[in-house]
């Protein structure tokens, strides 16, 4: 069974701080997203990495696939209350048929 | 691009009674979508993979008799939670795939649902 692990699974922090949420597996995804979710509403894509090494950044937000294209980070530089929400990882199988969610990391960035 | 909607987005209901929620996607023909629950403060569980046109694959643990799936066109699928108790209360979302894009999942906003 494929497991997607992300951590931390809850982040609170002080405007203008940076921070980085991981997703590890011990197995390969042919691509791999990130989405946001704000309360009461559904997941944001926000990105998609799809080559190992891959760096894609998205204002302040920057993405990275890892070489063996197993794991994942996504940093924050200079939070902002904005910022608030879940942050989803998502793995999608060599095949392409699945795909495989993270737990999430509940980011909470007070004023 | 990729736009998903549900129907409705809230719905307040009786223990016993049935609901049915829509999913469609607006701007894209989707040949996948995808229902998940959403327990408070916690990931999304996937409950059904449906393919347009034919029966949906129930993930384990997702009774098929009671969480019914159609997705009869293109651009729509339902869900309907039948004889429905307070414990299926619950956020429910739905997702699509446009594979002529690629292998990402959009979503809808989701439906809320209480059972009284």
């Amino acid at each position: 069974t494929q497991l997607l692990e992300q951590s931390p699974q809850f982040l609170s922090i002080q405007e203008g701080e940076n921070l980085t949420v991981y997703c590890n597996s011990s197995s390969v995804f042919s691509s791999l997203q990130w989405y946001r979710q704000e309360p009461g509403e559904g997941p944001v894509l926000l990105v998609t990495v799809v080559t190992g090494g891959e760096v894609k950044k998205l204002k302040r937000l920057t993405f990275q696939f890892g070489d063996a294209r197993k794991d994942s980070s996504l940093h924050i530089t200079a939070a902002q209350p904005g910022d608030t929400g879940l942050y989803l990882c998502a793995g999608v199988n060599t095949g392409g048929f699945k795909t495989i969610f993270g737990a999430g990391t509940r980011l909470f960035v007070k004023a | 691009g990729a736009v998903v909607s549900q129907h409705p987005s809230w719905v307040i209901c009786k223990s016993g009674t049935s609901v049915k929620i829509e999913c469609r996607s607006l701007d894209f023909q989707a040949t996948t979508m995808f229902w998940y629950r959403q327990f408070p403060k916690q990931s999304l569980m996937l409950m059904a993979t449906s393919n347009e046109g034919s029966k949906a694959t129930y993930e384990q643990g997702v009774e098929k008799d009671k969480f019914l799936i159609n997705h009869a066109s293109l651009t729509l699928s339902t869900l309907t939670v039948t004889s429905a108790h307070p414990e299926d209360s619950s956020f429910y979302i739905c997702s699509a795939n446009d594979w002529d894009r690629g292998y990402e999942q959009y979503f809808g906003p989701g439906t809320r649902l209480t059972v009284t």
